[in-house]
């Protein structure tokens, strides 16, 4: 089936740098990705939706010059966090549609911890 | 507006009990509906799906089905295992802007004991 690879699994930062997480369509052309965070114990809020070759769509209230997107091929998507600080401390889940509204497939997450 | 409503959790059962989640849903049309699950400190996996109404989605025990009348998708299993501890989201797809979202409920946390 259709697998995205997401990494890394989790990550330490220090306050001020910044932290790049990519998502890998492995046997799929992925043209949109989305890309989630979510706070313990809560549902999963939609951030961004990635799209190829072109700038991603930001949901309301999510910061475009913190969370940059880069989706520059049909296979990868990352999630850049810019001088990040302990409040964006989450856990971000990107996911794929495959096959139109019939299927999504979701990575593994990663846990982003900012000390 | 599109939404998904879930119980609250945490659903607390012992092994070999009947499980019921229940999950209604508002949405334009008819949308395919999923619930996903979530194990500690992973991303989400699917589920189970139906894409019309009346259909039933089933995998690993787990049924739901797809009630266009009641707009709802409620989880059921017959005898949970301590294994099937985990979060569950029920969900639905929506178009905003020429995409194609998912929508999530706030999750519902089952926690089985032996």
């Amino acid at each position: 089936g259709a697998v995205v690879s997401q990494h890394p699994s989790w990550v330490i930062c220090k306050s001020g740098t910044s932290v790049k997480i990519e998502c890998r369509s492995l046997d799929f052309q992925a043209t949109t990705m989305f890309w989630y965070r979510q706070f313990p114990k809560q549902s999963l809020m939609l951030m961004a939706t990635s799209n190829e070759g072109s700038k991603a769509t930001y949901e309301q209230g999510v910061e475009k010059d913190k969370f940059l997107i880069n989706h520059a091929s049909l296979t990868l998507s990352t999630l850049t966090v810019t001088s990040a600080h302990p409040e964006d401390s989450s856990f971000y889940i990107c996911s794929a549609r495959v096959g139109g509204d019939s299927g999504y497939t979701f990575g593994s997450g990663t846990r982003l911890t900012v000390v | 507006g599109n939404s998904v409503t879930q119980m609250e959790g945490p659903v607390t059962l012992s092994e070999e009990a009947f499980l019921t989640i229940n999950c209604t849903y508002t949405a334009t049309g008819y949308p395919s509906l999923f619930w996903y699950v979530q194990y500690p400190g992973e991303g989400l996996q699917l589920l189970l799906k139906a894409t019309k109404a009346d259909d039933k989605g089933s995998n690993k025990g787990f049924e739901a089905t797809y009630r266009k009348e009641t707009t709802s998708f409620h989880l059921e299993k017959g005898s949970v295992q301590v294994s099937d501890s985990a979060v569950y989201f029920c969900a639905h797809p929506f178009k905003d802007s020429g995409y194609s979202t998912l929508t999530f409920g706030k999750g519902t946390m089952l926690l089985v004991s032996p």
